[in-house]
């Protein structure tokens, strides 16, 4: 069965510091994508980044950067220079990319991230 | 503004009242999916539209929720019977036939 794990409940992370943001991952699908989401306060689930199970290289978009580990089954996230604005709560989720498959996305529990000025 | 619309944003109802969501897609997208969040959880999927043809639905999805998109355009979202346990925040999200899921601003249900 799909599953995703964070295991962070909760970070802090200083203004203008890279903080790192864990997500393990368990598939049997060789085939799969793995997605992380930015949820603010105001409840909106917000597209961050996308990491293909075939892409050769790391994701990156802007200030954000997929750190992904198929051995491992890890795709963590990297945030590099931390705004206030960057806290939320932080989702890692994944999708099955088989023709059979319905796109439906497998969620973690969740990252708060808190960024100190 | 061309994103995911949710109707309404909050309700509060009381246990054993039916309440009814409704989600409008991207236009252009033609693949609409519903999810729950309770509170400090990540979303839950709950059921898929293609078009108008309902293709999954989870186990979560009991016997008082019904979901519909006729004519393959909104969706609404029904729970009959409310209980408290279904006290949550209800998240819909379209797609186009490939890229990435756009979430709605969510429903957030209070059953008193």
């Amino acid at each position: 069965a799909q599953k995703i794990t964070q295991t962070q409940p909760g970070m802090f992370v200083q203004e203008k510091e890279a903080v790192t943001l864990d997500c393990t991952y368990d598939t049997s699908d060789p085939s799969y994508g793995l997605f992380w989401y930015k949820q603010p306060s105001s409840g909106e689930m917000i597209f961050l980044i996308y990491q293909g199970s075939y892409d050769q290289q790391n994701a990156t978009e802007g200030r954000y950067s997929l750190n992904f580990q198929k051995a491992r089954k890890s795709a963590n996230l990297v945030i590099s220079a931390s705004q206030l604005g960057d806290s939320a709560m932080y989702f890692c989720a994944m999708r099955e990319l088989g023709s059979s498959n319905t796109g439906k996305l497998i969620f973690g529990q969740g990252t708060t991230l808190q960024v100190k000025p | 503004d061309t994103g995911v619309s949710q109707n309404p944003r909050h309700k509060i109802t009381k246990r054993g009242q039916n309440v009814t969501f409704r989600c409008d897609p991207i236009s252009e997208h033609n693949r609409l999916y519903w999810y729950r969040q309770t509170l400090g959880q990540g979303p839950e999927f709950l059921t898929y539209f293609q078009n108008e043809a309902q293709l999954e639905k989870s186990r979560l999805l009991s016997d008082r929720f019904s979901a519909e998109r006729p004519k393959g355009s909104f969706s609404t979202l029904e729970i009959q019977r409310t209980e408290q346990g279904d006290s949550a925040m209800y998240l819909c999200a379209s797609r186009p036939p490939r890229g990435e899921q756009f979430f709605g601003p969510g429903t957030r249900l209070t059953v008193l």
